[in-house]
């Protein structure tokens, strides 16, 4: 079982530089989220998407896009990217529903991106 | 804005030893999540508490959600170097969106 698999797993940067990070689900997941991960502050969301086509901010937006054109895959973009956004990128899923509903808020998340931005 | 506190940040302990984890927040969660990280993956959820004094065990791991639902705990017996680790309480509310709190770095030394 893959999961959530998250695409590159390293990567490093110029200031000014784009790219793209790519997350995709084999679980048939409603809902996908993007944080981001860094000493001493925790998983802070980025962006998040509650199906296909659909996509929304989270607590930490400026700086990133992202598109949600299939329901497996989440992509979330730097257009230009700063020394600032240098982190480690997390994707993860769930099924999405009611809170209510503990097993379908269940997060599932993939390994990880480790990006510099130098 | 929600906030969930963790402490302590960090934890060094000896196989061997009991520790408690602590999660607090003025705020009422819906439930309460813990997930375990290790190095260079992804967090994985270790388990859900959603009714207030609600207690869970997991080998030897327990935990706990306070009466009002604002604050949880976890308790590790007897800590092994397997049990290191960064863990991460999570609050869930009225939508489809977890509020982490910042993690507890735990090193149990054989």
């Amino acid at each position: 079982n893959a999961g959530v698999t998250q695409t590159p797993k390293f990567r490093v940067l110029k200031t000014g530089q784009s790219m793209t990070l790519l997350c995709a689900q084999d679980m048939n997941h409603e809902y996908m989220y993007w944080y981001r991960q860094d000493p001493g502050m925790g998983l802070r969301l980025i962006h998040y998407s509650v199906g296909e086509g659909t996509t929304a901010k989270g607590e930490v937006p400026d700086g990133y896009n992202v598109s949600r054109l299939k329901k497996q895959n989440f992509l979330l973009g730097l257009e230009s990217a700063a020394p600032s956004q240098t982190s480690v990128y997390f994707c993860a899923s769930s099924k999405g529903g009611s809170a209510r509903d503990i097993a379908k808020n269940i997060q599932y998340f993939g390994a990880g991106t480790r990006l510099s931005v130098l | 804005t929600q906030l969930l506190e963790q402490s302590p940040q960090f934890l060094s302990i000896q196989e061997g030893e009991n520790l408690t984890v602590y999660c607090n927040s003025s705020s009422v969660f819906s439930s309460l999540q813990w997930y375990r990280q290790e190095p260079g993956e992804g967090p994985v959820l270790l388990v859900t508490v959603v009714t207030g004094g609600e207690v869970k065990k997991l080998k030897r791991l327990t935990f706990q959600f306070g009466d009002a639902r604002k604050d949880s705990s976890l308790h590790i017996t007897a800590a092994q170097p397997g049990d290191t680790g960064l863990y991460l309480c999570a609050g869930g509310g009225s939508n489809y969106k977890l509020t982490f709190g910042k993690g507890t770095l735990l090193t149990v030394n054989p």
